[in-house]
């Protein structure tokens, strides 16, 4: 079956770090990827998404290529805040467009 | 104002006491899905709903029962609680053509003793 495995953290960073979380799946054929993020207390909330592989998705600074060679959609940022800590969830979408699956999440916590 | 909404947000009950869940979004969504949420699992998707009357199981099914009478309200039906079904529960919708842009409530934490 399709599968989302991400780094599971937690990551901790310095304001204005680097970040990558690393994300790959299996899945048959042309799935959709996404990344979602929960801030404390709240439901989850589409950051971006890539819909085919070379896509890049972006949004508030974040970034994430769709690799179908590597199977890999890494989210990416360049200079962290502190209102970036969250969970971050990598997920896809099947062939169908119908079974979704996310991975396990991985927290991040920005310290000033 | 757009929104999924869900209710009860903090429930705890007893073994074996049938409860629902309601979910209700007002942004005319066909897609709507249940999804439980556990600590190291991410969300696992329960059930899902490609529009009214039309329902389909998800990777955690069991123990769970939906509906679709209405293209707004999806509740979650669990008939006969146990103790593993504690978790937080969130329902999320999306419309047409962006199946994976979903709308999420804000979660029902469910507590079984």
């Amino acid at each position: 079956g399709n599968s989302v495995t991400q780094m599971e953290g937690p990551v901790t960073l310095s304001e204005e770090a680097f970040l990558t979380i690393n994300c790959t799946y299996t899945a048959t054929g042309y799935p959709s990827l996404f990344w979602y993020v929960q801030y404390p207390g709240e439901g989850l909330q589409l950051l971006l998404k890539a819909t085919k592989a070379d896509d890049k998705g972006s949004n508030k600074g974040f970034e994430a290529t769709y690799r179908k060679e590597t199977t890999s959609f890494h989210l990416e940022k360049g200079s962290v805040q502190v209102s970036d800590s969250a969970v971050y969830f990598c997920a896809l979408l099947d062939n169908y467009g119908q079974n979704f699956v996310f991975g396990p999440g991985t927290r991040l916590s920005v310290l000033p | 104002e757009a929104q999924v909404t869900q209710n009860p947000r903090y429930l705890i009950t007893v073994t074996g006491k049938k409860l629902t869940v309601t979910c209700s979004q007002n942004m005319n969504h066909e897609y709507m899905s249940w999804y439980r949420q556990d600590p190291g699992l991410g969300l696992r998707q329960i059930y899902y709903s490609m529009n009214v009357e039309v329902t389909d199981k998800g990777d955690v099914p069991e123990g769970y029962k939906v509906s679709r009478k209405e293209k707004r309200n999806f509740p979650l039906i669990l008939e006969s609680p146990s103790p593993n079904q504690t978790s937080l529960y969130f329902c999320a919708s999306s419309p047409r053509g962006a199946r994976g842009e979903q709308y999420f409530g804000p979660g029902t934490r469910l507590t079984v003793t």
